[in-house]
């Protein structure tokens, strides 16, 4: 089955610089990557996706690019803020069904002011 | 209009017992899942509900079930709870349950759920 890694499990930056997570996947048929930022005492919430055919997207500060060869995508934030200190998780999916979309352990952000 | 709603916020139960968590998914919204969330294993699908059917389950011992009403609510049991129940129960919810589909999924807080 899928199996998704994500680095760094814990990254601290400073408020104005950039942060970068990187997720590899096991499934070469996965084709739906989303991420998910979940907050102290919240559930997780969707901040962007990307489909397969699609290589790079990004919605104002984030972004999301998609190396299909080497099965790896990464989560780019710009101009890092205080607000943005959550634990970040990235999951790929093959199907469309939420039993198929697999989570990676999370990666831990500080924006430090 | 109104988030993915879960009661209760937290549950402390003991060896043996059983629990019954609920979930008010957004208004419109047909599908409801459910995710076990711990520091060990992560976020880790249970089941999903749709037009009050089981559509898709994870892989997890039948002491965990769920049921859906006609209203789209949502409820999750587990019976006989285990040390190692003790996670974060976090209902989602969507308009069809189609990961990748152009929907959004949503989630609610979640119930932290304690077993001493």
């Amino acid at each position: 089955g899928e199996n998704v890694e994500q680095h760094p499990s814990t990254l601290s930056v400073q408020e104005g610089d950039s942060a970068v997570i990187k997720c590899t996947y096991s499934d070469s048929a996965s084709n739906y990557f989303p991420w998910y930022k979940q907050e102290l005492g919240k559930g997780p919430q969707l901040i962007i996706d990307i489909r397969s055919n699609v290589g790079e997207k990004k919605d104002q500060r984030i972004a999301v690019t998609l190396n299909k060869t080497a099965k790896h995508f990464s989560l780019h934030i710009t101009e890092t803020q205080p607000e943005d200190s959550a634990v970040y998780f990235c999951a790929a999916s093959v199907g469309t069904s939420y039993d198929k979309v697999i989570f990676g352990p999370g990666t831990s952000l500080s924006v430090i002011p | 209009k109104a988030g993915v709603t879960q009661t209760p916020r937290y549950l402390i139960k003991t060896r043996g017992q059983q629990v019954t968590l609920s979930c008010s998914p957004i208004s419109g919204h047909r599908s409801v899942s459910w995710y076990q969330q711990t520091p060990g294993q992560g976020l880790q699908f249970l089941f999903e509900y749709f037009s009050e059917t089981q559509r898709n389950k994870g892989n997890f011992p039948g002491r965990f079930s769920g049921r859906q009403f006609s209203n789209s609510r949502s409820e999750m049991n587990v019976s006989t709870l285990e040390l190692g129940d003790s996670a974060l129960y976090l209902c989602a919810s969507s308009l069809y349950g189609l990961a990748g589909g152009g929907e959004t999924q949503y989630f609610g807080p979640g119930t932290r759920l304690l077993v001493l």
